[in-house]
Order: structure tokens, then sequence, then C-alpha cells
């Protein structure tokens, strides 16, 4: 079983449309976070929800959206996308993640043509 | 405030080699630090991590790494290189409480030469 599962695995799509990227863990953890890879492999944290609490909230356009149904579920809404939006989205969870570190998901590639 | 100092984006050692990444750390409070690896398409894996405690620690596929607050420095190491250690090598930082970000450095990519 994964513990930390993303969809879709890859993404393309126009600039100017909006797309979602769902995240499901089956670790119990309570915090769940976004993070952006860019191209040159550089992570960047976007967002953190603790218990469906929105604790961590970087500077990110406003339209990236983030949503969680239950501290199980984070989604990354974007809407009217763009070319520098391309890159990877890793989901991750944790329990007191400054002691044990964190879990990843395998990581969406979004590209926007 | 935390920041991650890894030096050499790219790193390459013959197989059976010693491979030795570097990280230096920043942080206003006592730290927790993190390796992680990412193989090619894969999401991450924690390597290792040290918390409190003994300084030296071990982890996965023969790694470790040592605390040394005087250096400021979590460096990684291996005895000896193998082919499936070919990745992306990446030190992050954390306070010591709380849920606070863990902040990551920019990775180091490691080839093994055969």
């Amino acid at each position: 079983d994964t513990a930390v599962s993303q969809t879709p695995k890859y993404l393309v799509t126009q600039m100017g449309n909006d797309k979602s990227i769902k995240c499901e863990q089956n670790l119990g953890h309570d915090t769940m976070y976004w993070y952006k890879q860019d191209s040159k492999k550089f992570l960047k944290i976007m967002f953190s929800y603790n218990n469906k609490e929105l604790i961590i909230n970087e500077t990110v356009p406003n339209r990236f959206s983030p949503k969680s149904p239950d501290k199980a579920h984070l989604n990354l809404h974007i809407n009217s996308l763009e070319l520098g939006d391309s890159a990877v989205y890793f989901c991750a969870s944790s329990q007191e993640g400054y002691r044990y570190g964190y879990t990843f998901g395998s990581g969406t590639r979004l590209t926007v043509v | 405030a935390q920041s991650v100092t890894q030096l050499g984006s790219h790193v390459s050692v013959s197989e059976g080699a010693l491979v030795l990444l570097r990280c230096n750390y920043s942080s206003s409070v006592p730290p927790y630090l993190f390796w992680y690896v990412q193989y090619p398409n894969q999401g991450l894996q924690l390597l290792l991590k040290y918390t409190t405690g003994a300084t030296l620690v071990k982890g996965i596929n023969g790694f470790e790494a040592e605390f040394k607050k005087s250096e400021t420095s979590f460096h990684l190491t291996k005895p000896s290189a193998h082919m499936s250690d070919a990745a992306e090598y990446f030190c992050a930082v954390s306070p010591n409480f709380g849920n606070e970000k863990l902040t990551f450095g920019t990775g180091t990519r490691l080839t093994i030469i055969p």
C-alpha cells in the first residue's frame, strides 16, 4: 500500500486552464504539505495543513488554493495556469515532522504549454 | 530562520570509493537535520536524521552523517560507493519544535563512475 499517493502522476495542460492535483496519505499523520520542485531541483514549501487547518502559507500566487477535506487528504487547485507553473509538485505528510521528517509522494509533473 | 547550503551541485566518485556530500546549516534555534535521496522520477526518501543524542547517525543503504555543532555541518558519507547510489541528495533542516517547515538545500547530484 502506497503511504502518500498523488494523482495524476503527469499533467500536461494549456495556459489559462484550471487543474487539480490530489493527495492522500494512509499513515495517520496529522500534517500534510505541498512542495514545488523547479527545473533546477530546488524544493520550496507552498502550504501546510495540520488537522485540516492551514498553518503554513508561503508567498504563493493566489491562483493556487489548497483544500483539506480531512486530515488524510490535501488537494491543490491551480487556476489560470501559466508557463512558470511547470514543475514537479510533491505532497508530503508527517507526524511531528520536525522530529521524524516527512514521507513524500512520488510527485506530479505539471507541464503547461 | 533556517537555511542549508550544500557545497557542490554535482559530485562524481568511482565505484567503491568514498562518498562525501557536504551540508552546512544556519539556524537560530537548535536544529533537527535530515538527508533525503531522490532517485530519477521518484519522490524523496528519508536516508537519516539527527534530532538529539549521538552526533553520528546511521541511515539506510550504508550512509551515515555526523552533526558537528562547532562547524554547523552535517556531512553525508558512505565508505564504498555503489552504482545504485547515483541519485540526487538533499540536506534539510527544521527547528526542534512545532510544525515549522522543513527547509531544503539545493541538492547534490551524485554520479558513480564504473
